[in-house]
């Protein structure tokens, strides 16, 4: 069973711009989570979607969304890129939401903003 | 606030040690408790999780307890090789469904 994958793996943008994420899920599973990691917060949860909803939010602004399409694939968009915004962004999915099945991660983006 | 501490946050031993890695979670009423792995620059590699009824799940030579009355969960690698370096993290599943992670222990296993 193939795991779930994250395209672009790297990405470089400029303050100011707008960037999309993508996920795939592992086949089968319905939720899709997004986390972003950096070395001064850690690991910090985005939000879920389950079955193209969105179930749960973090504490981000809203310049971080997502969606997720019937196929369970996710997007994530970040608009008006922050230098700050540079992190590695993960996504997890799971058979079931509420992150109460076990999460199956991806290998990530690395977002550098300049 | 769901807050999770992990110690030691770095640690070195010689290959063939039995380790004990803890994860402190502040926040009692928890749904589980996963443990993972990463390894330099890539995603998180699942290694066990364990539901709020259960005190322990094993996988191969790792171990995993959980005592939510103490607010606490511990990850035993039984007979460390060098291919267990990497950094260890845990995280709980709180009330609010989100889960909070600890900043992990960066373990070295030296030949």
């Amino acid at each position: 069973k193939a795991g779930v994958t994250q395209t672009p793996r790297y990405l470089i943008k400029t303050r100011g711009q707008q960037v999309t994420l993508s996920c795939s899920p592992i086949s089968g599973h319905r939720s899709v989570s997004w986390y972003q990691q950096t070395p001064g917060q850690g690991l910090q949860f985005l939000f879920e979607y389950f079955s193209e909803t969105q179930r749960n939010k973090g504490n981000f602004p809203g310049r971080f969304s997502g969606r997720q399409f019937s196929n369970s694939r996710s997007e994530m968009n970040v608009s008006t890129l922050e230098l700050g915004d540079s992190a590695l962004y993960l996504c997890a999915s799971s058979w079931g939401g509420g992150g109460t099945y076990e999460q199956y991660f991806g290998p990530g983006t690395r977002l550098t903003v300049t | 606030k769901q807050e999770v501490t992990q110690i030691p946050a770095a640690l070195s031993v010689p290959e063939g040690e039995n380790l004990v890695l803890n994860c402190s979670f502040t926040d009692s009423a928890i749904y589980n408790l996963q443990w993972f792995r990463q390894d330099p620059g890539k995603g998180l590699t699942s290694l066990l999780l364990i539901q709020s009824s259960q005190r322990e799940q094993t996988s191969g030579r790792l171990n995993a307890s959980l005592d939510k009355s103490s607010g606490r969960s511990t990850l035993y690698i039984a007979a460390s090789q060098p291919g267990d370096s990497a950094t260890y993290l845990c995280a709980a599943l709180g009330g609010s469904y989100i889960p909070t992670f600890g900043r992990g222990t960066s373990l070295i296993v030296h030949p």
